[in-house]
């Protein structure tokens, strides 16, 4: 019972760099999210997605890139990684009538 | 972009204090309301989904209360214990005619200490 997995857990980037982030949940769910976590911010939704094949952008969409081209895969992408994209980075999913949100166990990402 | 806001940002307690929180979010087109605590190092896990107003959840020593005609819900934590020291977040989604529009915004947070 897998629930929700985020590839990779750790990883540093150069300035420039890009880099795939993945989601994968295994219940079927059908909306999905990505937020990032910095110091006293709390979680900031980046996009979301409420089915297969559509997404939307959340508060601070900037810089990043998503698809959802399979109804359990979320991928959030970075084309030119920036330092200021420096943060943790998690993925959520729930399901359409009940939206109780559970998390992966993020992804720390540095961009020096 | 949705104005959640908590209060307080952090909040010290000794042991065996009661304390709550509040969460302020829009009153047009409420869908539902969530809380959930958030262990250092680890995810955040839902406490309470509420959806109704007067909604009134109870998990343990842990409750939940909730006012959509004037946007706020509140969280309260009876006889506090260091195992409650956590972030608590709250979350809204807006929606209308009973589906939700998918958006989960979070609010900054609540830091919660106890000391022994």
């Amino acid at each position: 019972n897998a629930g929700v997995t985020q590839t990779p857990k750790f990883r540093v980037l150069k300035t420039g760099q890009s880099m795939t982030l993945l989601c994968a949940q295994d219940m079927n769910h059908e909306y999905m999210y990505w937020y990032r976590q910095d110091p006293g911010m709390g979680l900031r939704l980046i996009h979301y997605s409420v089915g297969e094949g559509t997404t939307a952008k959340g508060e601070v969409p900037d810089g990043y890139n998503v698809s959802r081209l399979k109804k359990q895969n979320f991928l959030l992408g970075l084309e030119s990684a920036a330092p200021s994209q420096t943060s943790v980075y998690f993925c959520a999913s729930s399901y359409f009538r009940n939206p109780e949100a559970f998390f992966g166990q993020g992804t720390r990402l540095t961009v020096v | 972009i949705l104005n959640v806001e908590q209060s307080p940002q952090s909040l010290h307690v000794q042991e065996g204090d009661s304390t709550n929180f509040t969460c302020s979010f829009p009153s047009s087109n409420f869908y539902a309301l969530h809380w959930y605590r958030w262990e250092t190092a680890k995810s955040p896990e839902a406490l309470f989904v509420m959806t109704l107003n007067g909604d009134e959840k109870k998990k343990g020593r842990i409750s939940a209360t909730l006012n959509t005609k004037e946007g706020y819900s509140y969280l309260y934590i009876k006889g506090s214990q260091p195992e409650d020291s956590a972030t608590y977040l709250c979350a809204f989604i807006q929606g209308a005619g009973g589906t939700s529009y998918g958006k989960l915004t979070f609010g900054q947070g609540t830091i919660l200490t106890v000391h022994p």
